[in-house]
């Protein structure tokens, strides 16, 4: 089983929808969980780190599931500049590494 | 201020040649992470410096890969003997906190590796 999973879509939406992305993680004893974005053939950027309690960043929320080793991101009132892939990122518990999903593409369309 | 710097960004060699990729992360940044990213995959963990020590190399796919970091400073990638399947663009970056719980990653844009 793989360290972190995504759906890797693609997502099409128009502007102006709410979309969602999932994704579960292997290792009960990941502590840090982020959502990163990259744009074609750039470098990837945080977006967001996932609290336990759940937190949003403007139309950006994100939330833990620790039972079901599952987080959320939640992006309301699409942006045509909200296009790229979408990688959830989780800490490999006692190792260094940080494990990338292979990321969800997301294409919001006028 | 200045962003974790790579170089060189585009590298093509032949089948069998050595390659050494450079990263310069962040000035103070403790933590300093490679990873490499094929075509259509996601990220792959290739190791983990902290100062100049590497405590979690679990990601070197095989010996023909090594790194090596100085000064807790500038780090080198060294491929030896490449392999076409070796091609991928390889990404380092680096944090201000070390792992394991990490914070933010700062990449760099990444050295395009293609081998021939």
């Amino acid at each position: 089983r793989k360290e972190v999973e995504q759906d890797p879509g693609p997502f099409n939406v128009p502007e102006g929808a709410t979309v969602a992305f999932n994704c579960t993680y292997s290792n009960s004893a990941s502590q840090s969980f982020f959502w990163y974005r990259q744009d074609c053939r750039k470098e990837p950027k945080l977006l967001m780190s996932v609290y336990s309690s759940g937190n949003e960043d403007g139309r950006f929320t994100a939330q833990l599931n620790r039972a079901s080793q599952y987080i959320s991101l939640l992006i309301r009132d699409s942006k045509l500049s909200d296009s790229a892939t979408y990688l959830c990122v989780v800490n490999g518990g006692s190792g260094y590494a940080l494990n990338f999903g292979k990321g969800t593409s997301l294409l919001v369309t006028p | 201020g200045a962003g974790v710097s790579q170089s060189p960004s585009n590298k093509v060699t032949e089948k069998g040649k050595d390659v050494e990729l450079r990263c310069d992360p962040i000035s103070g940044h403790t933590a300093l992470y490679w990873y490499r990213q094929s075509l259509g995959q996601g990220l792959e963990f290739l190791i983990y410096f902290q100062g100049n020590s590497a405590p979690d190399k679990s990601g070197l796919p095989s010996d023909r890969f090594s790194a090596e970091r100085t000064g807790g400073s500038v780090s080198t990638l060294t491929i030896q003997r490449t392999q076409q399947e070796d091609s991928a663009v390889y990404l380092c970056a680096s944090s201000e906190r070390p792992g394991p719980n990490t914070g933010e990653l700062f990449f760099g844009e990444g050295s395009r590796l293609t081998v021939l």
